[in-house]
């Protein structure tokens, strides 16, 4: 079992570019959460996704979307990307059906930096 | 907006020294408190899950303790070992958060042989 995979582990873009970064959870896994670490603080949430929909969103902007395909990987998308945008971006995968207080196993982040 | 707490923010030990931090979260509306080990360059890896008011785990030579009544929860390493070294973060669910985790911003910990 792999594990949590994530691509790409680092990525250097330009201020109003975009950017997608990918999933692939847990084998077994449903669920997948995306979190943005900033240096120095601990991960913040962004979304998640569960059979394919938006379950819930933290309190990001709506420049942030997501995807969840058939084989319950996803995507995050990054529009008009802004120099507060660098970050580290952390997947995490769970099993939906186990309720709220279930583990969640994280990829290693993909580092992204935006110029 | 939820408010989890951790002290210290770093922290430095020698080798065989036992060692504690605090995590504090909301004493309202609780359902989980998350804890994880996050070592440099990995994933971070979960080390407890705990649920209930009294609730005291243990893995190895780490151990947590859970009060949801006060809002905290405290983790201890007995005989720190420089492999301990990471960030150690927890991270708080709500009773409607459907498994979103809320984090502190961490502890570091530095064991020095």
């Amino acid at each position: 079992d792999a594990g949590v995979t994530q691509s790409p582990t680092h990525l250097i873009k330009t201020r109003g570019q975009q950017v997608t970064l990918r999933c692939s959870p847990k084998s077994g896994h449903d669920t997948v959460s995306w979190y943005q670490q900033a240096l120095g603080q601990g991960p913040q949430f962004i979304f998640q996704y569960y059979e394919e929909e938006e379950r819930q969103r933290g309190n990001f902007p709506d420049r942030f979307s997501g995807h969840q395909f058939p084989n319950y990987s996803s995507e995050l998308n990054v529009n008009a990307l802004l120099l507060g945008d660098s970050a580290l971006y952390l997947c995490a995968s769970s099993l939906g059906a186990s309720g709220n207080n279930n583990e969640q196993f994280f990829g290693p982040g993909t580092r992204l930096t935006v110029l | 907006i939820l408010n989890v707490e951790q002290s210290p923010q770093s922290l430095h030990v020698q080798e065989g020294d036992s060692t504690n931090f605090t995590c504090s979260f909301p004493s309202s509306n609780f359902y989980a408190l998350h804890w994880y080990r996050w070592e440099t360059a990995k994933s971070p890896e979960a080390l407890f899950v705990m649920t209930l008011n009294g609730d005291e785990k243990k893995k190895g030579r780490i151990s947590a303790t859970l009060n949801t009544k006060e809002g905290y929860s405290y983790l201890y390493i007995k005989g720190s070992q420089p492999e301990d070294s990471a960030t150690y973060l927890c991270a708080f669910i709500g009773g409607t958060s459907y498994g979103k985790l809320t984090f502190g911003q961490g502890t570091i910990l530095t064991v020095h042989p």
